[in-house]
């Protein structure tokens, strides 16, 4: 099946950093989403990307759709506490079947 | 609306018992998704309904494993005999499947643990 590589896997910053994170792929995609996942609950849609070369933000968050579509970009500015958890990149595939990313454990340090 | 509704929230059993799984998706929703998440193998798809019917199963792990979705509001994943290496957080979610892919919703999961 699809392969999404993240990195990094893991990430210890203190409150108030920038945060960078990245998703590959060997394939082509058409969409990239990412999700965030908080300690004990199920992943939450952040981000979704439906064209290449394509930024979007909401809120501190921003991310990329790569130009080479095989590729995405998460960056969140001004880390707060409760970014705290998994960052997954995820394809979207027929009939909305979701393939998750390896993900980024995300720690934030006062 | 409220959300994704997943039951037990935990589960302890012991190894050979019978354990399921329940699941009541956003009314609605035309996809549901069960997932498994371990610090191993991370998040995996283990099947999909649509309308109610399964599409993929090929992520079951093996024959232990069966899921059911009688009616649009409700889904089962049974796992018989259950065994420790399906110790492991159990998703369900849900969707209403758009031309462009939409937002998949979980439920807060079942921690299952097989002693």
């Amino acid at each position: 099946g699809q392969q999404l590589n993240q990195s990094p896997q893991s990430m210890f910053i203190q409150e108030g950093e920038d945060v960078s994170m990245n998703c590959t792929s060997s394939s082509i995609f058409n969409t990239w989403l990412w999700y965030k996942q908080d300690p004990g609950e199920g992943p939450v849609l952040l981000i979704a990307l439906y064209k290449a070369g394509e930024l979007t933000s909401n809120g501190r968050l921003t991310a990329q759709f790569g130009i080479t579509r095989k590729d995405s970009f998460l960056n969140i500015s001004a880390s707060i506490p409760s970014d705290v958890g998994i960052y997954f990149c995820v394809y979207t595939g027929t009939a909305s079947k979701l393939t998750f990313g390896t993900g980024t454990r995300l720690q934030v340090t006062l | 609306d409220a959300g994704v509704i997943q039951s037990p929230r935990h589960e302890v059993t012991e190894m050979g018992q019978e354990v399921t799984l329940r699941c009541k998706p956003i009314s609605g929703h035309n996809s549901l998704f069960w997932y498994r998440q371990t610090m191993m193998r991370g998040l995996e798809l283990l099947i999909y309904f649509n309308n109610n019917v399964p599409i993929d199963d090929s992520g079951m792990p093996e024959d232990r494993f069966s899921a059911k979705m009688p009616n649009a509001s409700f889904s089962t994943l049974k796992i018989q005999p259950s065994e420790p290496r399906d110790s492991a957080v159990y998703f369900c979610a849900s969707s209403f499947t758009a031309v462009r892919g939409t937002e998949a919703f979980f439920g807060q999961g079942t921690r299952l643990t097989v002693v």
